[in-house]
């Protein structure tokens, strides 16, 4: 089983629809979980960050985590053809250790 | 975000020879800096653990004497492809995490190794 599983999709979404992506993790340890960015040939950026149960949202993104169901999601709302990437999905055990990334899921916003 | 930026960001070479890649925290001090690898349609696989001052964490399977990494100073650490096989060829990634932040981790740029 890996530790961080995310759907590697594609996800098909219609421009202007919600994009919901969806990472389960294994170390119930783990305490700090992020959502990256990544298109085509370039490195990840991060978008979120969560700590805590429950929802915390940026703009068009909101973050949802359920320690006890060890889940995280991720929504895009809106969703622009610019959103069109991969979504890395992370966990991580304390501040200042290393992260353990999913494998990543495809999106991509049709106009 | 705290800025870390890589060089170079394409390299062929051929096969035998040796290839650096160097990766810098631009804004903060990083007294550690993460090396992942990244094949294509694949996620990122960490290499190694770069500490300021002292030997790299290497994770299972990788191999130090292949990937060379040096970190002498608070803001550049380097990792050295030696004798460099096509195999080798792949996406490498470091990264930083922001000292003021929560644990998130920055990206440099990324540096595609092409062996030839």
């Amino acid at each position: 089983q890996k530790e961080v599983e995310q759907n590697s999709g594609p996800l098909s979404v219609p421009e202007g629809a919600i994009a919901s992506l969806n990472c389960t993790y294994s170390d119930r340890v783990s305490q700090s979980f992020f959502w990256y960015r990544q298109y085509s040939g370039k490195s990840p950026e991060l978008i979120m960050s969560i700590y805590s149960n429950g929802d915390k949202e940026d703009g068009r993104f909101t973050a949802q985590l359920n320690k006890a169901s060890q889940y995280v999601s991720l929504l895009i709302r809106d969703s622009q053809p610019s959103d069109s990437a991969t979504y890395l999905c992370a966990a991580q055990r304390a501040a200042g250790n290393k992260l353990t990334f999913g494998g990543g899921t495809r999106v991509l916003v049709k106009p | 975000g705290a800025v870390v930026s890589q060089h170079p960001s394409r390299v062929i070479c051929k096969s035998g020879t040796s290839v650096k890649i160097e990766c810098r925290s631009l804004d903060f001090q990083a007294t550690t800096m993460f090396w992942y690898r990244q094949f294509p349609k694949k996620s990122l696989m960490l290499m190694a653990t770069s500490n300021e001052g002292s030997k790299a964490t290497y994770e299972q399977g990788v191999e130090k004497d292949k990937f060379l990494i040096n970190h002498a100073s608070l803001t550049l650490s380097t990792l050295t492809v030696t004798s460099a096989h096509p195999e080798d060829s792949s996406f490498y990634i470091c990264s930083a995490r922001d000292p003021g932040g929560s644990g998130e981790l920055f990206f440099g740029e990324g540096s595609r190794l092409t062996v030839l």
